[in-house]
């Protein structure tokens, strides 16, 4: 089956214990990007990638990294996460980053 | 940062109504445009992409007007099942920029 997969789906953890939430996809998708939804503000995107080792800022990237070394995978990383990325993040992948976007189920992050 | 505007709604309406939603951009160089729903808690999904000529799915029917830059998304004959959260979504470039979303509400 063609899916996104995201873990954790949820997660609770304490501000500036670095974090790891994966994302992985099995179609083959050049594109993959990281989203964040916050009530009021929509989904913003944090970064984007073209391909392997090829990655850039989206709107939001302050407080993240991500890495893209192999073309399935594109891990979030949270060096030393704050209440203010409290939020529901979610995964997507495409072919291309002119068409449609396959979302993962999403992760709710909580910060304490 | 280029916007897209969107009414959150709530758009209360009776099964059977057609209901209309029109999204803004402002970014002119934006090349494709997309429909997705969102049900409460879930991952987005996509309902349809939007073609300057206008494009029909059954009882979606989406628009573009480059002139004024909007987009629009018409259902038609309105299930229960149509409740939820309708997001608008512009691209340029590789960047996607997500409006807030309009929520509907179809009740019996």
């Amino acid at each position: 089956e063609a899916q996104v997969t995201q873990n954790p789906r949820y997660l609770i953890t304490v501000t500036g214990k670095k974090l790891t939430v994966t994302c992985s996809q099995n179609m083959n998708h050049e594109y993959m990007s990281w989203y964040r939804q916050d009530p009021g503000l929509g989904l913003r995107q944090i970064y984007y990638s073209m391909n392997v080792e090829v990655t850039d800022k989206g709107d939001v990237p302050e407080g993240y990294k991500v890495s893209r070394k192999e073309k399935r995978n594109f891990p979030l990383i949270l060096e030393s996460p704050s209440p203010n990325q409290t939020s529901l993040y979610f995964c997507a992948s495409s072919p291309s980053g002119t068409s449609t976007q396959y979302f993962g189920p999403g992760t709710r992050l909580t910060v304490l | 940062r280029k916007e897209v505007e969107q009414d959150p709604g709530p758009f209360n309406v009776p099964e059977g109504a057609t209901v209309a939603f029109n999204c803004t951009y402002s970014n002119s160089a934006s090349q494709s445009f997309f429909w997705y729903r969102q049900d409460c808690r879930k991952e987005p999904k996509l309902l349809m992409s939007v073609y300057s000529s206008g494009n029909e799915d059954g009882r979606f029917t989406a628009q573009l007007n480059r002139a004024s830059q909007y987009i629009s998304l018409l259902i038609r004959d309105s299930k229960l099942s149509d409740s939820a959260t309708y997001l608008c979504v512009e691209n340029a470039g590789n960047m996607l920029t997500f409006g807030g979303g309009t929520r509907l509400m179809v009740k019996p």
